[in-house]
């Protein structure tokens, strides 16, 4: 079944840390996203990717990494700097960047960090 | 903060109608979506919106309106599994880059 992958689904780090959160896609798609999710607030873009290796920050990119080796994958990794970063994260892929009938986000299972 | 705003939260009875209202203020605009997001899952896509006017989908119905930056989305014969969060989002410019509202919380009840 194609699709999109997110691990783990739960994932704990001690403050000072940098942890990296798996998103695998198999769905063919070009881009890809990271979303942060938090309680009473909308997705937050943090960054996205048009292309193997090429990305672009978000609105709210610090603290943050990335990177598009493989079409398929788009890693991101919560650096120590990243000042509160318990929260839903969610990974997301479409077919096309232009836009247009088709090229909808179609979302991962979410992984939840929590800081300890 | 972000442009673009729904009710926080709504309740409806099983076998009714309920109409979710989003509006939202932006340059170069390029699509209006809704998704559907059940707690601690991922959000599912229901519709998109490009130009004026109705577009259905079995039970999910949304609309929008451009010139007065709006939009709704109606869900006929509401099920009890309808009961979760629905996420308004538009986009801009060229790319695929989308701004949420906080979404709205329905609760279905019998």
């Amino acid at each position: 079944d194609g699709g999109i992958t997110q691990s783990p689904k739960y994932l704990f780090r001690k403050e000072g840390q940098n942890v990296t959160l798996s998103c695998e896609q198999n769905l063919n798609h070009d881009a890809m996203y990271w979303y942060r999710q938090d309680p009473g607030q909308g997705l937050r873009l943090i960054y996205y990717s048009q292309i193997v290796n090429d990305f672009q920050k978000g609105d709210i990119a610090e603290g943050y990494s990335v990177s598009r080796e493989k079409k398929e994958s788009f890693p991101l990794t919560v650096t120590s700097a990243q000042k509160n970063p318990t929260a839903f994260y969610l990974c997301a892929s479409s077919m096309g960047w232009d836009g247009g009938q088709g090229t909808e986000a179609f979302f991962g299972q979410g992984t939840r960090l929590t800081v300890v | 903060g972000q442009n673009i705003d729904q009710p926080t939260e709504m309740t409806a009875t099983e076998g009714a109608i309920v109409q979710i209202n989003c509006t939202y203020q932006t340059s170069g605009f390029n699509g209006l979506f809704w998704y559907q997001q059940h707690a601690g899952e991922a959000p599912t896509f229901l519709s998109y919106n490009v130009l004026d006017g109705l577009e259905e989908k079995g039970r999910f119905s949304s609309f929008l309106s451009r010139s007065k930056g709006y939009s709704y989305l109606l869900l006929k014969e509401l099920q009890m599994k309808d009961s979760a969060s629905y996420l308004c989002a538009y986009r801009t410019g060229g790319g695929n880059k989308l701004t949420f509202g906080t979404g709205t919380q329905l609760k279905v009840e019998l």
